[in-house]
């Protein structure tokens, strides 16, 4: 069935280090948007990619779309304490309802 | 900040006790949807609604209900609660049909507990 796969689960970074995190899909999405939620929190939208191939930067996040449209990335350059959550992938097969992630949890040590 | 609510924030039952979690928004949205989540873990959709009198089931087999009788309302309702129930339950809502974006808005939740 349609599913969106996520890892990894867990990351535990120096304050300083980079961060990354994959999302997967074995059939083409539509879209792909990005959400972090902090521990005791609810998500909160981050970014939506749409096109193929689609790149956007928010500061030090920056997100990328796979050319086939079938995995997308979201990279945190030079962690900080405040980047700690979980972030989560959610994507649409056909703009219908979203299939998210599992979430990888982040953890930075100051 | 997104104007979207939910109550109770915590509830705490006994088995087989009839429960109804409320959500509402003031943004006009048309699509709200109903995830469980426990904690840490990820979401899984269990209701979703268009619109008025839209409803949908989830991918989360679930044994509540859900209606929506009005554009800003979207109670859930568990007719007999029980242990397995207890989870976090939040809501979202976004916009349909309008351009690329369907960000999604969550709620603060509700975390139920069943003894």
């Amino acid at each position: 069935g349609q599913q969106v796969m996520q890892i990894p689960q867990y990351q535990h970074v120096q304050e300083g280090e980079d961060f990354t995190t994959y999302c997967n899909s074995s059939t083409t999405l539509s879209n792909i948007q990005w959400y972090k939620q902090r521990p005791g929190g609810h998500p909160v939208f981050l970014i939506q990619l749409v096109k193929s191939g689609e790149v956007k930067k928010q500061k030090r996040l920056t997100f990328q779309f796979g050319e086939a449209k079938k995995n997308s990335s979201l990279h945190i350059t030079a962690t900080q304490t405040t980047d700690v959550g979980t972030y989560f992938c959610a994507g649409t097969y056909n703009f219908n309802k979203f299939y998210f992630g599992s979430g990888t949890k982040l953890n930075v040590k100051p | 900040e997104a104007d979207i609510y939910q109550t109770p924030r915590y509830l705490v039952i006994g088995t087989g006790k009839k429960i109804t979690l409320e959500c509402s928004q003031t943004m006009g949205h048309d699509k709200m949807y109903w995830y469980q989540q426990d904690p840490g873990m990820e979401l899984h959709l269990i209701h979703y609604s268009y619109g008025v009198n839209s409803t949908e089931k989830g991918d989360l087999s679930s044994e509540s209900t859900v209606s929506r009788i009005r554009t800003e309302h979207f109670p859930l309702t568990l007719e007999s609660a029980r242990p397995s129930h207890t989870s976090q339950y939040l809501c979202a809502s976004s916009e349909y049909g309008r351009g690329w974006t369907d960000t999604q808005y969550f709620g603060p939740g509700t975390r139920l507990t069943v003894l």
